[in-house]
């Protein structure tokens, strides 16, 4: 069964640093793995999407890579801002009918 | 462009009485559609999928359970709630198959008392 962990839990930085979140899963044999962001209390947003063939995938300030092999993820903040306030969430894809596994979550706070 | 609508947005349901949780995508045809549900202190946990009318797939044994009577619209029911049935249910589409972007409504709010 597939695990997905993600460290740390929480986070809180000032504005304009760059951050990593780390998300880690059990079973390298997966097909896709998305990165969401969740306001508090709404839906989830989707920000990256890495197949399993590739090893990153960017959009703006935020790069997010893959490393099956190691069954380990990154996704990485540049120059945080106070609206990058959320909780981030990593979720592994096992087939192509999306049906993932998310980890918990990590809530990041940025202050001004 | 494609939106995904669930509702209602917030449910306050007592101990044994039944559910029903609605959620329609447009601007598309032929969508997988999903439910989640994130309880508190847990991650997102997939409840059922759908691949076509009248096509559901349940990953989780439980008091629910999961209807798709036209192409874009899946609905979420149980006849008598529990009180761990309280949480944040979440409806989902994606495309096809292959690495899609899957794509959440708002959510749904039940609390259980």
């Amino acid at each position: 069964k597939q695990e997905v962990t993600q460290i740390p839990a929480a986070l809180s930085v000032p504005e304009g640093e760059n951050l990593v979140l780390n998300c880690s899963f059990t079973d390298s044999a997966i097909y896709n793995l998305q990165w969401f962001r969740q306001d508090p209390g709404k839906g989830l947003t989707s920000l990256l999407l890495i197949q399993s063939s590739q090893r990153e995938q960017t959009s703006g300030r935020l790069n997010a890579s893959l490393d099956k092999s190691s069954g380990r993820s990154t996704l990485y903040i540049a120059a945080s801002q106070p609206g990058d306030s959320a909780t981030y969430l990593c979720a592994v894809g096992h087939s192509g009918y999306s049906t993932l596994t998310f980890g918990k979550g990590t809530m990041l706070l940025v202050s001004p | 462009s494609q939106t995904i609508h669930q509702w209602p947005a917030t449910l306050v349901q007592p101990v044994g009485s039944p559910l029903s949780l609605e959620c329609t995508v447009e601007g598309t045809s032929n969508p997988n559609l999903y439910w989640y549900r994130q309880a508190a202190g847990r991650g997102l946990q997939l409840l059922f999928y759908s691949v076509g009318i009248g096509q559901i797939s349940s990953e989780v044994p439980q008091n629910l359970s999961a209807s798709r009577p036209q192409d874009r619209q899946f609905i979420l029911s149980s006849k008598k709630l529990l009180l761990s049935d309280s949480g944040f249910y979440l409806c989902a589409w994606t495309q096809g198959t292959g690495a899609n972007v899957l794509t959440f409504g708002a959510g749904s709010r039940l609390t259980v008392l």
